[in-house]
């Protein structure tokens, strides 16, 4: 069984660009999130999604945070336009529904310059 | 606040002996999961405990939900066993709050 894919593994942008990481969870999981990871602040959500519907917007980053599935075995995660606090292991994780626990990605490190 | 506190954050055994995590979260939740990350690596699901005591291999999670807590308990550690420890709720949202970790080494 394919696990959570995420591309690339590792992101280096400079202040201002544009950058997209892409996600496929596992075939047939309902439930795709994606989380950011950083020493300091921990594993914050960035969005939740339940059968392609978006359920959670990350609240404080919705201004320059969008995540995307226009179909169930596929998501993108923009950042537009990066800035050198978004440095960070984006990861991203699916399951099948509420009773499960999520098998995450292995990650993509973005590092912003 | 920290809807999810874990302590301690660090702890250093010796090979062979025990450790006990612990959490303590400020909501109710119907979910409540421990994680373990490799150094530079992934999340790993080890347990999922809302209530009452689970063991697998040598963890055993014990969740005490009117007090809104959970421990981790691993015997005999091993080297292997390093890394961080992360514990997770979901609070009625269908969306796990995680806690900052214990990171754990275990010397040989």
């Amino acid at each position: 069984d394919a696990g959570v894919t995420q591309t690339p593994r590792h992101e280096v942008a400079e202040k201002g660009q544009t950058i997209i990481l892409k996600c496929e969870p596992v075939s047939g999981h309902n439930d795709l999130f994606w989380y950011r990871q950083t020493k300091i602040q921990g594993l914050e959500l960035l969005s939740y999604f339940r059968s392609k519907s978006l359920m959670e917007d990350g609240g404080a980053f919705k201004d320059r945070f969008k995540a995307e599935m226009l179909n169930s075995s596929f998501s993108t995660l923009k950042i537009q336009p990066t800035e050198p606090k978004d440095s960070a292991v984006y990861l991203c994780a699916s399951r099948d529904n509420n009773n499960q626990a999520p098998l995450f990605g292995e990650g993509t490190r973005l590092s912003v310059l | 606040g920290q809807q999810v506190q874990q302590s301690p954050a660090s702890l250093v055994l010796q090979e062979g002996e025990n450790a006990e995590l612990q959490c303590n979260f400020s909501s109710t939740a119907t979910q409540l999961q421990w994680f373990y990350q490799s150094p530079g690596g992934s999340l790993v699901s080890l347990l999922s405990n809302p209530s009452g005591t689970k063991h697998t291999g040598r963890l055993t999670s014990t969740t005490v939900t009117k007090e809104r807590r959970s421990s981790l308990h691993i015997s005999s550690s091993q080297t292997t066993d390093s890394g961080t420890y992360l514990c997770a709720i979901d609070p009625h949202t269908g969306k796990l709050t995680f806690g900052d970790g214990t990171v754990l080494t275990v010397k040989p």
